[in-house]
């Protein structure tokens, strides 16, 4: 089974609109920590936010907001008010048992490619 | 602020050929990645390294290896390219300390095996 989905291989959005990208999880540890990157199409891994599971709050950066719903595995990335420089290809990632330490390594879904209309 | 350095940018091989990539990071991490990506299928890890001197395997290591003698180093060598190794290579690392710390990528090394 897939430990990390995306859904949407592509999505194309207006300028200054809300969007959202989903991400779904499999996991059996209670112990765990999603990431979202950003590969723009010069290529390049530019980290986003982080949610660990026993965070209280969903996680914000700036115009990047993370929509935990954790009954749900679920950790949708949404971005406000998006912009032209927003088009680029984005993953969701898991890392488990990040209570032991040395556990880092990373397990990525296969990303959703989002296009950004003027 | 270098950060994580990858070399070379591009390469081109013929099959049967080797080659080595070179990942050097000037942030003291631990934790050293090689990852492999292509068209549909997300980052998929290589070969890992906990600290200096030691190595691992993550999910798809076979026709690769690697080595960590030096902490700011990590080297991913092709011993007998094949035509399926035609990939984007990444490279990461990360301090181990919070939970909640990213993996640092370098900018990638594109590599053709004809």
């Amino acid at each position: 089974a897939q430990k990390i989905t995306q859904t949407q291989p592509g999505m194309f959005v207006q300028e200054k609109e809300a969007v959202t990208l989903d991400c779904t999880y499999d996991t059996s540890d209670p112990s765990y920590g999603l990431f979202w990157y950003k590969q723009p199409s010069s290529g390049e891994m530019i980290f986003l936010i982080y949610q660990g599971s026993y965070d209280q709050q969903n996680a914000t950066e700036g115009r990047y907001s993370l929509n935990f719903q954790k009954a749900r595995k679920s950790a949708n990335l949404v971005i406000s008010a998006s912009q032209l420089g927003d088009s680029a290809m984005y993953f969701c990632a898991m890392r488990e048992g990040i209570s032991n330490f040395g556990n880092e390594k990373l397990t990525f879904g296969t990303g959703t490619r989002l296009t950004i209309i003027p | 602020n270098a950060g994580v350095t990858q070399t070379p940018k591009f390469r081109v091989l013929k099959t049967g050929q080797s080659m080595t990539l070179l990942c050097a990071q000037d942030m003291n991490h631990e934790y050293m990645y090689w990852y492999r990506q292509d068209p549909g299928m997300g980052l998929r890890l290589i070969h890992y390294s906990v600290g200096e001197g030691t190595t691992a395997k993550g999910e798809v290591p076979d026709g690769y290896n690697v080595s960590r003698l030096k902490k700011q180093n990590f080297l991913l060598g092709l011993e007998s390219a094949a035509p399926s190794q035609t990939s984007v290579y990444f490279c990461a690392s990360s301090g181990g300390i919070f939970s909640n710390q990213p993996q640092h990528f370098g900018d990638g090394t594109r590599l053709s095996i004809l």
